[in-house]
């Protein structure tokens, strides 16, 4: 398996809502990542985990939590989000150390509107 | 700070003509640089990559550190290559994962 999947495809929250985005890999890639973003722009890193650590949060605000239950899962828990929130939301990942570390795999991506 | 610039938001060409998108970027140490490109409706993909100096759907990129620049170009245009462009740089060493940041890209369009 050398994708990265992604669910849901689509999500539609209110402000008041908690929901869940959810990434899987079956790569062995042990540095996985959360990226936002909106349309015609670039992915915006959010949070980079290595080895199951979160290793990078790039000052993302904590109505985004990430969670990494194991290597292959990468969760990112959503709550009390606005509607600037709105966006599509990648993951990816990559193997940790050598040359080939850098190239990340990306997700399809979820797209979230919050209301 | 790492910083990578695209400077066209939009380029146009017809088909079978020449093609240069371009990219440069800042930063202090030894950076590594890729090419990620996004057709309509599929996901960010990786079109090459510049220390392994292939050429990937007839594209080429040569990092030039003098200029720092590491330019997109392919000779001959096709209809299949509309799509968004972006630049990226990774700031990894060998020993760890790559944070990588993305030029504002460039849509290229293809006319047939």
């Amino acid at each position: 398996d050398t994708e990265v999947t992604q669910t849901p495809k689509h999500l539609v929250m209110g402000m008041t809502n908690k929901k869940s985005l959810k990434c899987e890999q079956h790569m062995g890639h042990r540095a996985m990542y959360w990226y936002k973003q909106k349309a015609k722009k670039p992915p915006e890193l959010m949070f980079v985990y290595s080895y199951e650590k979160l290793s990078i949060n790039e000052s993302v605000p904590s109505r985004f939590s990430p969670e990494c239950p194991n290597s292959s899962l990468l969760n990112l828990h959503l709550h009390a989000l606005q509607p600037e929130d709105s966006a599509l939301y990648l993951c990816a990942s990559s193997q940790v150390g050598g040359k080939s570390n850098n190239e990340q795999f990306f997700g399809p991506g979820t797209r979230l509107t919050v209301l | 700070a790492q910083r990578v610039t695209q400077p066209e938001k939009l380029l146009s060409v017809f088909k079978g003509a020449p093609v240069e998108l371009k990219c440069n970027y800042s930063y202090s140490g030894s950076p590594e640089l890729f090419w990620y490109v996004q057709y309509s409706r599929q996901r960010l993909q990786l079109l090459l990559r510049h220390i392994s100096r292939e050429s990937i759907k007839g594209f080429t990129a040569d990092l030039n550190k003098g200029e720092t620049s590491f330019h997109l170009k392919k000779p001959f245009a096709q209809e299949e290559d509309s799509a968004m462009y972006y630049c990226a740089l990774s700031n990894a060493g060998g020993t760890s994962y790559g944070k990588l940041t993305f030029g504002q890209g460039t849509i290229l369009t293809v006319h047939p």
